[in-house]
């Protein structure tokens, strides 16, 4: 079964800065997405980045882009010029694309990124 | 076009009860899966339907259950409710199962077991 591991449940970044948020996670697949969203507090999941395995090059969203080492297992996200409504849980996510599979989202921990103005 | 919508949004419960969480997808959606979300063990997948069947089921006991009508729309039930199923249950919607594309969550359904 895959696993995916946030090894920090809390950080926080000065108003302007980047940030970096740590995912790693277990599989023996070769075909599957990795995702973070964000939860902001007593809001809805969204989408944040998306990164395909099969993909070399780093996924970038404006402000967002991951560090994604496959064979390591690892996908940071960075955040840069970090806003206040950056605040938020973020959860990495693991989904494989193996045919059987359940298509299921595995999802981390979270972590929680204060932002201070 | 209008979001995952999942009622109620709140609710109290106490051991023994039973009940019935709704979610509406995005439209065109025909898959939707359901997740519990707690402090303790995070975001753990329930079940997911598409096309009135379901098509995967994660390692939750019976007494959870679920089912999609024709225009999508999902139900989960919760029978004989425990303290420990004090959670927020997040509905997302996805074009299909295998869909590679993201998922749509709802805000959720906090429920409170006393």
């Amino acid at each position: 079964a895959q696993t995916v591991t946030q090894s920090q449940p809390e950080m926080s970044v000065q108003e302007a800065e980047t940030v970096t948020l740590s995912c790693t996670y277990d599989t023996s697949e070769s075909d599957y997405y990795l995702f973070w969203y964000k939860q902001p507090p007593s809001r809805q999941m969204i989408l944040v980045i998306r990164q395909e395995a099969y993909k070399q090059q780093n996924a970038t969203e404006n402000r967002f882009s991951v560090n994604f080492q496959k064979a390591a297992k690892s996908f940071s996200l960075k955040i840069s010029d970090s806003q206040l409504g950056d605040a938020a849980m973020y959860f990495c996510a693991y989904r494989s694309l193996t045919r059987g599979s359940n298509y299921k989202l595995t999802f981390g921990k979270g972590t929680l990124l204060t932002v201070n103005p | 076009k209008a979001g995952v919508t999942q009622t109620p949004r709140y609710l109290i419960k106490t051991r023994g009860q039973q009940v019935t969480l709704s979610c509406s997808p995005i439209s065109g959606h025909r898959s939707v899966s359901w997740y519990q979300q707690t402090p303790g063990q995070g975001l753990q997948f329930l079940f997911e339907y598409f096309s009135e069947t379901q098509r995967n089921k994660g390692n939750f006991p019976g007494r959870f259950s679920g089912r999609q009508f024709s225009n999508s729309r999902s139900e989960m039930n919760v029978s004989t409710l425990e303290l420990g199923d004090s959670a927020l249950y997040l509905c997302a919607s996805s074009l299909r199962p295998s869909s590679t594309g993201e998922l749509f969550f709802g805000e959720g359904s906090r429920l409170t077991v006393l």
